[in-house]
C-alpha cells in the first residue's frame, strides 16, 4: 500500500521567516496530494491541495510544489505569523472513482516564535 | 452550511467495554471515512462508507466496525476495548469536486481506554 514520509517532525521558525515541509509517497498511482492543519483540541483543516497533473500551486502565504517523477511533494510558507503555528499534516491518495482513503505523512509541529 | 458533527467529544471506558461513535456529515455529503489518531501511529485510516454501504477498509481487527444510515450519518463501535484503543477519533465527510475527493473532519472523539 501508500507509505507517505513527511519531514522534519519539528520546525520552528522566527516570525516573518519562511517555512518549508517536505513529504515523499511510494505508490505512483496516487494523484491527489492534500495538505492539513491541526490547531489543539481541532480537527484537521485542508489549507491547500494539488492533483498530480499540476507542479505547482499558490494560496496567497502557502504554496504547494510536485515532483511526480521523483515523487515528492512540498509545502511552502512564507511571511509566517504566530497563528501558523500547528500541526501540519501532508497526505496523498488515488483521488478519483471510489477510492477516499487518505495515507497521512506523521506531521510536522510548526512553532512560529513572534 | 454546518461542519462535520461528532459526539460525544470525550468517552472513558473500561478494558472489555465496547464503545460507539457517532458522526453527522456535512449536509450533500454521502462518502464518510474514519480515522484513528495516535501520538505513536499518527492518523490511521479505518473505512469509509457510501451510501450505506462499507467501500473501503483499513489495516483494522475486526473489532472495529461501523455503519451508515441512510441520512449519510454514521457510527463506528469499537468491542472489547483494549488500552491501545485510546485514541482520537475522527470523522471525515467527503466530496468530490474535479477529480479532488476533498475530505472535511470532524473535531473528533477522545477516547481513553483504562
Amino acid at each position: 500500500g501508500e507509505n507517505v514520509e513527511q519531514h522534519p517532525s519539528t520546525l520552528s521558525v522566527q516570525e516573518g521567516d519562511s517555512a518549508v515541509i517536505k513529504c515523499t509517497y511510494s505508490d505512483s498511482a496516487s494523484n491527489y496530494f492534500p495538505w492539513y492543519k491541526q490547531e489543539l483540541g481541532k480537527g484537521p483543516q485542508l489549507i491547500i491541495d494539488i492533483r498530480s497533473n499540476v507542479g505547482e500551486k499558490k494560496d496567497q502565504r502557502i504554496a504547494v510544489t510536485l515532483n511526480k517523477t521523483a515523487k515528492h511533494f512540498s509545502l511552502h510558507i512564507t511571511e509566517t505569523q504566530p497563528e501558523d503555528s500547528a500541526v501540519y499534516f501532508c497526505a496523498a491518495s488515488k483521488g478519483g472513482g471510489s477510492n477516499y482513503k487518505l495515507t497521512f505523512g506523521k506531521g510536522t509541529l510548526l512553532t512560529v516564535n513572534p | 452550511k454546518a461542519g462535520v458533527t461528532q459526539t460525544p467529544r470525550y468517552l472513558i471506558k473500561t478494558r472489555g467495554q465496547q464503545v460507539t461513535l457517532s458522526c453527522s456529515p456535512i449536509s450533500g455529503h454521502r462518502s464518510v471515512s474514519w480515522y484513528q489518531q495516535t501520538p505513536g501511529q499518527g492518523l490511521q485510516f479505518l473505512f469509509e462508507y457510501f451510501s450505506e454501504t462499507q467501500r473501503n477498509k483499513g489495516n483494522f481487527p475486526g473489532r472495529f466496525s461501523g455503519r451508515q444510515f441512510s441520512n449519510s450519518r454514521s457510527e463506528m463501535n469499537v468491542s472489547t476495548l483494549e488500552l491501545g484503543d485510546s485514541a482520537l477519533y475522527l470523522c471525515a465527510s467527503s466530496l468530490a469536486e474535479g477529480g479532488r475527493n476533498i475530505q472535511y473532519f470532524g473535531a473528533g472523539t477522545r477516547l481513553s481506554v483504562l
